[in-house]
């Protein structure tokens, strides 16, 4: 079992849409990460939440973290075709960041 | 480019093999981390290696193992290669905070 769960784990819309993909858990962590990793290549960092509660947004990407750090979601509006790739959520569970947990990934597809 | 060196960058073998792969992180880096990532699933944690000792291990295999060297570029390898051994093989590079640059990833064939 995962403990990061990523939703849903295939996504396939027309361009201009609005999507969430979540990450969720049963335990808290310290951190979450967002990476986009295109095929063939290694993931490429989007954000890093780190406090309860908090949002950031990147254009037209939105993270927030849960309340309770045991959660996030990453909201894309208008998502353009450049915006297909794997998502990835990762947490670190304390701060010496000796070890890092991956969500299986949300697949996005964007068609012009 | 993330500053973070893999090779090689395909390797196909046979079962029972053993094969290296090596990892160069970016200039200042202390930390090295290795993930095993599957046809397009999330990446499982294998080790992570700081300044040349060993921090955490995930669930790596008895067949597996890393070492880190004083010049901080780090090896995996991996011996009695099976079919399910197929995967790409990513390193990641910190300087232990919560941000990590990959590799390009190393592809691994077992035939």
């Amino acid at each position: 079992t995962q403990l990061l769960e990523q939703s849903p784990q295939f996504l396939s819309i027309q361009e201009g849409e609005n999507l969430t993909v979540y990450c969720n858990s049963s335990s808290v962590f310290s951190s979450l990460q967002w990476y986009r990793q295109e095929p063939g290549e290694g993931p490429v960092l989007l954000v890093t939440v780190v406090t309860g509660g908090e949002v950031k947004k990147l254009k037209r990407l939105t993270f927030q973290f849960g309340d309770a750090r045991k959660d996030s979601s990453l909201h894309i509006t208008a998502a353009q075709p450049g915006d297909t790739g794997l998502y990835l959520c990762a947490g670190a569970r304390n701060a010496n960041f000796n070890k890092f947990y991956f969500g299986s990934g949300t697949k996005l597809n964007v068609k012009p | 480019d993330s500053g973070v060196t893999q090779t090689p960058k395909h390797l196909i073998t046979a079962t029972g093999q053993r094969v290296t792969l090596r990892c160069s992180p970016r200039s200042g880096d202390l930390s090295v981390y290795w993930y095993q990532q599957s046809l397009d699933q999330g990446l499982q944690f294998l080790i992570h290696y700081y300044n040349g000792e060993e921090r955490a291990k995930g669930n790596i295999l008895e067949r597996f193992s890393a070492q880190q060297f004083p010049d901080l570029h780090s090896e995996l390898n991996l011996s009695s290669l099976e079919l399910g051994d197929s995967a790409l093989y990513f390193c990641a590079s910190s300087v232990l905070t919560d941000t990590q640059y990959f590799g390009p990833g190393t592809r691994l064939t077992v035939l």
